[in-house]
């Protein structure tokens, strides 16, 4: 199984700062037809996860544009450019290589 | 608008079985896939496996192979995911969640609220 290992677990954050997460897989995600198979989603408090990047650095639609995705391969950020109280809730980071797709552990934003 | 309804909690006792649904609407049900996603507790998300709702194909993760059956029924877009043999460690949250193809690349852009299954004695 691909591997994806998220740091920090834990970000405290001052709205209005940058913030950003850290996912590396354990196998290039790099797929044939140039396109890096990492999502990022995110689950607010008490509710499903919605997706947030695609396909490495894709917004999903409706995200707002202070999220950006980067990295290739096996490493990949998440950046939030200036985080807003909405914001809180637990990333993860998903493979989409090859099955069993698999998450990061998962990290838990919170507002300072 | 795209929409995944699922079916409420459930608390069953170590050994049964659950059924879990999720409704679509918005969409052509049969152009689509739907895959489980689970959550225990305070834990992370784990992917339980896929169903092409066209033709009823499925991909199941290794973990739950011999206990997960996923299913639909066009007529009514609906599909649906039966656990067997429950034990305590599969008390979560299962979620469904939508996706077109299956391959690499795939994106869940769309997610049922969540059912909770609560496997106790």
């Amino acid at each position: 199984d691909v591997v994806m290992t998220q740091s920090p677990l834990s970000l405290p954050v001052t709205p209005g700062e940058p913030a950003s997460i850290s996912c590396r897989s354990s196998r290039s995600l790099l797929y044939s037809n140039g396109n890096n198979l990492l999502d990022w989603y995110l689950q607010k408090p008490g509710q499903s996860p919605q997706l947030l990047i695609y396909l490495g650095s894709n917004r999903a639609s409706g995200v707002p544009d202070r999220f950006s995705g980067s990295g290739s391969g096996t490493d990949f950020t998440l950046t939030i450019s200036r985080v807003e109280a909405e914001d809180v809730g637990v990333y993860y980071c998903m493979q989409g290589l090859q099955t069993p797709y698999t998450f990061g552990q998962g990290t838990k934003l919170e507002i300072k | 608008q795209v929409q995944l309804v699922q079916s409420g909690a459930e608390v069953k006792k170590p050994g049964a079985s659950v059924r879990v649904s999720c409704k679509a609407s918005g969409f052509t049900f049969t152009a689509y896939y739907i895959h489980w996603v689970r959550q225990a507790p305070g834990q992370g998300l784990e992917w339980v496996g896929w169903i092409n709702l066209s033709s009823g194909g499925t991909k199941y993760a290794q973990n739950f192979q011999g206990r997960v059956t996923m299913t639909r029924d066009t007529s009514i877009t609906t599909a649906y995911m039966e656990l067997t043999r429950l034990i305590s460690d599969d008390t979560a949250v299962y979620y469904c969640a939508r996706d077109e193809t299956a391959a690499p690349g795939l994106s869940f852009e769309y997610w049922g609220q969540g059912t909770l299954v609560t496997v106790s004695s």
